[in-house]
């Protein structure tokens, strides 16, 4: 079946531009998590949606971040005035889970963001 | 402290070597633990998930010590195809948030 997708794969922008980065999670589930990765780094923590609700926004990293998640399915995750240092990949993940935390993630492939 | 510590490596060892991996967490009240896969510039993808009791999969092999708050993996017989960086995973459900480790990178040499 199909798995996670996320658009763009790939976006430069300039510096100051807003972002829409979109995510698609498997059908039927509930639990969506948006992660970035810096090269060579780890995942952090982004944002975590229980249905269309967010009970954990505490990773993200300025005002400049939100998310939203609409129909319990597809998630949007937008950046204001791009810095540099967003640079990064933006992974999405979902799980079956309605508890977080507890379930496997399955993740999208990404969407590398450049900032210039 | 990161509360999802992992030594960066990396590790090179030859084909058909045995290789292991330890992961410390500091949250006490972690209760599901995990090890991602990740290839190179691919997105992560789940090796297996830690039991309490320890498990094994093939080759692989995880185990919990939540006495001294770390896990492992153990993977026997390397491959050139087990060549990727292993993230090690905590969570604790009722904060509904998964921390990933920033990952091991193995490199298996033919």
């Amino acid at each position: 079946g199909a798995g996670v997708s996320q658009s763009p794969s790939n976006k430069v922008t300039e510096k100051g531009k807003d972002v829409e980065l979109r995510c698609d999670p498997i059908s039927g589930h509930t639990a969506l998590y948006w992660y970035r990765q810096s090269l060579g780094q780890g995942l952090e923590f982004l944002i975590y949606f229980q249905g269309n609700s967010a009970p954990d926004k505490s990773g993200l990293p300025s005002d400049r971040f939100s998310a939203e998640r609409t129909g319990g399915s597809v998630s949007t995750l937008t950046i204001q005035r791009t810095q540099q240092e967003d640079s990064a990949v933006y992974l999405c993940a979902s799980s079956l889970a309605s508890a977080g935390g507890t379930d496997t993630q399955y993740f999208g492939p990404g969407t590398r963001l450049t900032v210039l | 402290r990161k509360e999802v510590e992992q030594d960066p490596g990396p590790f090179n060892v030859p084909e058909g070597a045995t290789v292991a991996f330890n992961c410390t967490y500091s949250n006490s009240a972690s209760q599901s633990f995990f090890w991602y896969r990740q290839d190179c510039r691919k997105e992560p993808k789940l090796l297996m998930s830690v039991y309490s009791s320890g498990n094994e999969d093939g080759r692989f092999t995880a185990q919990l010590n939540r006495a001294s708050q770390y896990i492992s993996l153990l993977i026997r017989d390397s491959k050139l195809s087990d060549s990727a960086t292993y993230l090690c995973v905590a969570s604790h459900s009722s904060a509904s948030k998964i921390i990933f480790g920033s990952g091991t990178r193995l490199s298996i040499r033919p």
